[in-house]
């Protein structure tokens, strides 16, 4: 079975700078989705990701899927305090997959 | 469309007692989902409709554990004779996708039940 792997597991910034989530699968991944989850909440869809190389931003946060489609990152500009919580990268596990398999978050904060 | 509602949000009861949630999708989704989070780990598939019909059932879906979606809207999920493992955010989503469809499969997420089995 595919496992994503996310690093790192936890991550403290000041509040203004960048920072960067990776995603990793030994496999390929079939369509790659980030979400962000507040604690103790649901998850929110950010952006998803299908073909290698792609890359797509959404204000302040940029997701890529590398060329091999095995990895995924997110990068967020100028970190603000609405950047906090966890964020969850989520795979289809093979072509045609009818659900997601998720990694196990990387929880961020950010301080003032 | 208020998205996806789960009831209760949060359950608090005995080791061996019954706990059912409720799950009321978006309404034209056709799919819906239940994933299990414990603290520190991502969301585990538990099991998923595509309309009425169960497709996939996950090994942590044990016999004490059901899931239905009877008239292809909203969905329970039953736990029996609940054990202290079984503490854990249940989470349902939502989407809509042809079964076998290689398209994407954005989910949409409810804001989970917690359950806690004293």
């Amino acid at each position: 079975s595919q496992e994503l792997e996310q690093s790192p597991q936890s991550l403290i910034v000041q509040e203004g700078k960048n920072l960067t989530i990776n995603c990793t699968s030994s496999k390929t991944l079939y369509g790659l989705y980030w979400y962000k989850q507040k604690y103790g909440e649901g998850l929110i869809f950010l952006m998803m990701l299908q073909k290698g190389g792609e890359e797509k931003s959404h204000e302040k946060i940029t997701a890529k899927l590398d060329e091999k489609k095995q990895q995924s990152s997110l990068h967020i500009t100028a970190s603000q305090p609405s950047h906090a919580g966890i964020y969850l990268c989520g795979a289809a596990s093979f072509q045609g997959a009818q659900k997601l398999v998720f990694g196990q978050g990387t929880r961020l904060t950010i301080n003032p | 469309d208020t998205g996806v509602s789960q009831n209760p949000r949060h359950k608090i009861t005995k080791r061996g007692q019954n706990v059912t949630f409720r799950c009321d999708p978006i309404s034209e989704h056709n799919r819906l989902y239940w994933y299990r989070q414990t603290l520190g780990q991502g969301p585990e598939f538990l099991t998923y409709f595509q309309n009425e019909a169960q497709l996939e059932k996950s090994r942590l879906l044990s016999d004490r554990f059901s899931a239905e979606r009877p008239k292809g809207s909203f969905s329970t999920l039953e736990i029996q004779r609940t054990e202290q493992g079984d503490s854990a955010m249940y989470l349902c989503a939502s989407s809509f996708k042809v079964f076998g469809g290689s398209g994407a499969n954005v989910l949409t997420f409810g804001a989970g039940s917690r359950l806690t089995v004293l």
